[in-house]
């Protein structure tokens, strides 16, 4: 069974970077077969896509996160990683990683998810 | 980005009554439309991907249906277990983007 499993601080304060790990187990990054996904929700903007990334570092991000955003890869430890900066209360909220079904075209649902940390920004 | 509209925000039904959600698009987004299911302090479950087909496991009291900018998310026979917020999620393009979401009650 696939699993994915977030980790990282609760709390973060203002203007400083968030970074949150998520842990593949179940399936392989490596295989190529899947982009990995974070997605967040908060109670102002609902569920949010950040971005996704592939085994061999391909990245999509939001483009209004891209400024502050890197999402990185480690296939060799089945890991893959948020970075975050500037952070701001408008950024409080559950982080999620999730698992795109496919890597080809118009093949963007996310079949399994982890199950989310919340994240507050506040001092 | 496109934008997608869920209505109502909320509903209220009884066991065994036919329930339908919409969820519309701000252009046309085809056939790429995906429906979860939210239960409190979860993450989203996946129901249908591609407007209408169902995941592996999910009860066929479930069913999607539409295209273009209109969609329509159906529980035939709604069950307690079904009390949840359903979230409609566009992959036309990036970024990809939720609706805002349909509370059930009973």
């Amino acid at each position: 069974q696939v699993e994915l499993r977030e980790s990282g601080p609760g709390l973060v304060e203002p203007s400083q970077t968030l970074s949150l790990i998520c842990s593949v187990s179940g399936d392989s990054i490596s295989s190529g077969n899947h982009w990995w996904s974070w997605v967040r929700q908060s109670p102002g903007t609902g569920l949010e896509w950040i971005g996704y990334i592939y085994y061999d570092g391909r990245a999509g991000y939001k483009s209004s996160l891209k400024s502050r955003l890197t999402i990185s890869v480690d296939p060799s430890r089945n890991q893959y990683s948020l970075r975050l900066t500037s952070m701001t209360a408008a950024d409080t909220g559950v982080y999620y990683c999730a698992r795109r079904f496919g890597s080809g075209v118009h093949t963007d649902w996310f079949d399994f998810w982890g199950q989310g940390v919340l994240v507050t920004v506040s001092s | 980005d496109i934008q997608m509209t869920q209505s109502p925000s909320s509903l209220s039904a009884s066991v065994g009554d036919r329930v339908t959600l919409t969820c519309q698009a701000s252009q046309d987004i085809m056939k790429y439309l995906n429906w979860y299911q939210q239960k409190p302090g979860k993450a989203p479950k996946l129901l249908i991907h591609g407007v209408y087909n169902l995941e592996a496991g999910v009860p066929s009291r479930f069913s999607g249906s539409g295209s273009g900018t209109y969609f329509t998310f159906t529980i035939t026979s709604l069950q307690p277990e079904d009390v949840a917020t359903y979230y409609c999620q566009h992959y036309r393009e990036l970024p990809l983007t939720f609706g805002g979401g349909t509370k059930v009650e009973i």
